[in-house]
């Protein structure tokens, strides 16, 4: 059973607009999340990251929100550009612990020019 | 120089064929993973060593076998592959060795095909 769920396979925006990026947890354990961006021909590379102590985190472009009761986590890249285009991956791990991270599926973004 | 290297980048193999994929990292982590992503499945963690020492194998079948001869150093033998073993092949590192559920340094992969 997929404890972390990106339920969108993909996500067309156009440049300049918001793009969201959406993803679902099941475990009420973890309390550490992480976005990773994925080129292809390329490791994914860390992004940015949210501990459940806060609800946001910004950085530059990029902020991911996170809505605990939901289970709930998001990711906006405003504006967004073509270089954005990637593979999005969502992990989560509980804090506390030797457990390694769990990834979700990802989502293929495409900016549009 | 990214922080951490893999090699070969691509490779095709043969079911009979014995190969290993290498995985060097630059950046004085104490952990190191191999992960297997497939088409359209999550990324899967097959081994996590720390401090040289194997701390999780997710029932990886025995046609992979993992080495870390030092914390720089992993290695992932391959023999007897199956055609659905074809996938990228990611290796990463995490800072601490107490604890695996740190932000993950990832090298770039090999893309692997069992013919």
């Amino acid at each position: 059973d997929q404890q972390v769920k990106q339920n969108s396979p993909s996500l067309s925006v156009q440049e300049g607009r918001i793009s969201i990026l959406n993803c679902d947890y099941t475990n009420s354990m973890f309390d550490y999340f992480l976005w990773y961006k994925k080129y292809p021909a390329e490791g994914p590379t860390f992004l940015i990251s949210i501990s459940s102590i806060k609800d946001k985190n910004e950085d530059g472009r990029f902020t991911v929100f996170l809505n605990k009761s939901a289970k709930h986590l998001s990711l906006h890249i405003v504006p967004s550009q073509p270089g954005d285009s990637a593979v999005y991956f969502c992990a989560a791990s509980p804090g506390a612990g030797n457990t390694p991270l769990v990834f979700g599926k990802g989502t293929r973004l495409s900016v549009i020019a | 120089e990214t922080g951490v290297t893999q090699t070969p980048r691509h490779l095709v193999m043969g079911m009979t064929n014995k190969k290993s994929l290498k995985c060097e990292q630059h950046l004085g982590h104490n952990a190191m993973y191999w992960y297997k992503q497939s088409a359209k499945k999550p990324l899967e963690l097959m081994f996590v060593y720390s401090l040289e020492e194997r701390v999780e194998n997710n029932s990886v079948p025995s046609r992979f076998s993992p080495e870390c001869p030092n914390s720089s150093h992993l290695f992932l033998h391959l023999h007897t592959l199956q055609p659905e073993d074809s996938a990228l092949y990611l290796c990463a590192s995490s800072q601490g060795a107490h604890s695996l559920n740190e932000k993950l340094f990832f090298g770039s992969g090999t893309q692997l095909s069992v013919l």
